[in-house]
């Protein structure tokens, strides 16, 4: 059964940083292509980024909001997945979901509340 | 960038009924790789519908999807009260992969 179990968020001041965790299992990740979806409160979904599987070299894309400032990176002796945050700022306040892609159907983790507060 | 735009925003039905919903893309979805999505408060998003028109693992078969190219539709045949919820659109074709804004199907 594959589960995805996010860890990592709290309270961060903006201009601050913060790391996501993503835990893989019932499935080896680097097989696959991994996405992080945010969710605003109250708000819709937003693609954050993907990295894709070792045949594809891994290569990761960005959604233009967090270019620059985020970045994704796998641990394959862990099967885990992670989310770099820098430089946050208010607007990044949002539940973050790691998504993993097989065969063309999603499955997502439960989520991780990040807020961005002074 | 591709953008989805899904409507109604807000549908009021009874249990029983019928529920459509749209999603249009600004430009041709690639590969028909188009997902729906059912989202309750507080939880994660569930995935009901992929590549256009197959059902994930589980979901009844009341929920049809259909459609191709820039026009998509999610067919809820018969209203259970579980099925009141957020619904989204997200194409998975080309990156960036986008959402529609959500249609809010509530109780009448």
């Amino acid at each position: 059964e594959v589960q995805l179990v996010e860890s990592g968020g709290g309270l961060v001041q903006p201009g601050g940083s913060l790391r996501l965790s993503c835990a893989a299992s019932g499935f080896i990740l680097s097989d696959h292509y991994m996405d992080w979806v945010r969710q605003a409160p109250g708000k819709g979904l937003e693609w954050v980024g993907q990295t894709r599987n070792r045949a594809q070299s891994y290569l990761t894309e960005y959604a233009a909001s967090v270019k620059g400032r985020f970045t994704i990176s796998r641990d394959e002796s862990k099967n885990s997945l992670h989310l770099q945050m820098n430089s946050l700022k208010t607007e990044d306040t949002a539940v973050y979901y790691c998504v993993s892609w097989q065969w063309a159907v999603s499955y997502w983790g439960q989520g991780i509340l990040v807020t961005v507060s002074s | 960038e591709i953008v989805l735009t899904q409507s109604p925003g807000t549908l009021s039905l009874s249990p029983g009924e019928r529920a459509t919903l749209s999603c249009r893309a600004s430009q041709s979805v690639n590969g028909n790789y188009l997902a729906w999505y059912q989202q309750k408060p507080g939880q994660a998003p569930r995935l009901l519908i992929y590549g256009s028109s197959s059902r994930a693992t589980g979901i009844p078969d009341r929920f049809t999807g259909s459609g191709s190219g820039t026009d998509f539709t999610l067919t809820i045949s018969r209203l259970e009260p579980e099925d009141f919820a957020v619904y989204y659109c997200q194409q998975y074709g080309s990156l960036p992969y986008t959402f529609g804004q959500g249609t809010k199907l509530e109780i009448k």
